[in-house]
């Protein structure tokens, strides 16, 4: 069964605007880390918090975390038509391995 | 893609055929890992490597083997496929803990006629 649950769905926006997605997960995490996959492509590590950490810069890119409500979220700034992709949040554990939420679709409109 | 490649990129076969998929890694990554995706269970995780020989069971390991005897390659086979094996596979690689940034392959189209 999956751990992170990514809401919403599905989101489109236009260029220039944010993209916010969020994630939540049901047990303790080590880290919790964001990837992206474009259509047909494989995934792409965008970034990754530790569990002690609240918040976390890359570029555009500002994922928060916090473990009290077993939440994560990733912000996308001044969206562009080629961040269109989906993004998927993953939980690292103690168990050593990763577990991926279903996704989120963006799509950002020209 | 990190170096990883993966192949064959694209495959039919029939029910009850055996399939291997091949992983290979030019980054010398202690860590493989085979998921498949499918449409609303995202990824999820078949079996993994830790080692040159050293391999465990994923989340949905049942109809899939792997072997592993070099650190460069992960094989997996399906030993009699299945329609519901029909997935697009991915192949991952890391370097430290399992649990650290993932690199993916491009992926592996598997239909199973």
């Amino acid at each position: 069964s999956q751990q992170g649950e990514e809401d919403p769905q599905a989101l489109s926006i236009q260029e220039g605007e944010n993209a916010t997605m969020n994630c939540s997960y049901k047990t303790s995490i080590n880290n919790l880390q964001w990837y992206r996959q474009n259509s047909g492509r494989g995934l792409v590590h965008l970034i990754l918090i530790r569990s002690n950490e609240r918040e976390k810069h890359s570029g555009r890119l500002r994922v928060t975390l916090d473990t009290s409500k077993k939440s994560s979220s990733l912000l996308i700034t001044a969206s562009r038509a080629a961040d269109t992709a989906s993004y998927f949040c993953a939980t690292g554990n103690q168990g050593g391995k990763l577990i991926f939420g279903q996704g989120t679709e963006l799509s950002v409109k020209p | 893609d990190a170096g990883i490649t993966q192949s064959p990129r694209h495959k039919v076969t029939e029910t009850g055929t055996p399939v291997t998929l091949r992983c290979h890694q030019t980054e010398n990554h202690r860590y493989m890992y085979w998921y498949r995706q499918d449409p609303g269970h995202g990824l999820r995780l078949i079996h993994y490597s830790y080692g040159v020989k050293d391999t465990d069971k994923g989340e949905v390991s049942d109809g899939y083997s792997v072997s592993r005897s070099k650190t460069e390659d992960f094989l997996l086979t399906l030993e009699s496929a299945t329609s519901s094996q029909t997935s697009v596979y991915f192949c991952a690689i890391s370097e430290s803990t399992a649990h650290e940034t993932q690199y993916f392959g491009p992926g592996t189209r598997l239909l199973v006629l």
